[in-house]
């Protein structure tokens, strides 16, 4: 089985950087993402890892470690608008399902 | 273009009657997936389809849920003789192929009275 864990919570300012992590157990994977999902709203893509390393994309920028089980999504040059819950998901090795964890909520105030 | 849409938005039906979700891809994506997200839970496989290939059903929780598709367009999810544990958000999601990005709808809100 696969078990995927997140912070349920965090909190930071406008204009600062945050660090999201994800840990997870699992047999085998075939890539990580990172969704964001607004209330209300449907999740969407920020990030892709198939390999170890650091994925950069604008102010988001996703790193892997698949010797450590561990993922982190950083964003910098913190606005309101990235005020949602962030989506940690392993793709299965077949390709045919995300397994999600719960997401973190990030709260971001001026 | 046009993103991935779910129908109705919003549904509310009494225990025991029959649902039925319907999800139109985005155009040209072979993969669709089902997923459902209970209050304060993370998201839920539920079923995968690719192609003309024999969908992936291993995520559907009770033969109660069944989806079909017809070749690379339109899918329904019916659940049948609904329960309120089923109360959920049910999202479609599509993509290119198997092991690509998923884009999702903006589901359908299912509130099971």
């Amino acid at each position: 089985g696969q078990n995927i864990d997140q912070p349920t919570e965090m909190t930071a300012t406008e204009g600062a950087i945050v660090q999201i992590n994800c840990t997870y157990q699992t047999s085998g994977f075939n890539g990580l993402f990172w969704y964001q999902q607004h209330a209300g709203e449907a999740p969407t893509f920020l990030s892709y890892n198939v390999l170890d390393g650091l994925e950069e994309k604008g102010r988001f920028s996703s790193f892997l470690s698949r010797s450590k089980g561990y993922s982190y999504l950083l964003l910098k040059e913190l606005q309101m608008k990235d005020s949602a819950s962030y989506l940690c998901a392993l793709a299965n090795q077949a390709g045919t399902a995300l397994i999600f964890g719960k997401g973190t909520t990030l709260s971001v105030s001026s | 273009g046009a993103g991935v849409s779910q129908s109705p938005s919003n549904k509310v039906t009494e225990k025991g009657k029959d649902v039925e979700l319907r999800c139109d891809p985005i155009s040209g994506h072979t993969a669709l997936y089902w997923y459902r997200q209970r209050l304060g839970q993370g998201l839920e496989f539920l079923i995968y389809f690719q192609g003309n290939s024999a969908p992936d059903k291993s995520g559907l929780p009770s033969d109660r849920f069944s989806a079909e598709r017809t070749g690379e367009s339109v899918s329904t999810l019916t659940i049948q003789r609904t329960q309120q544990e089923d109360s959920a958000v049910y999202l479609c999601a599509s993509g290119p192929g198997q092991k690509e990005t998923q884009y999702f709808g903006p589901g359908t809100r299912l509130l099971v009275l």
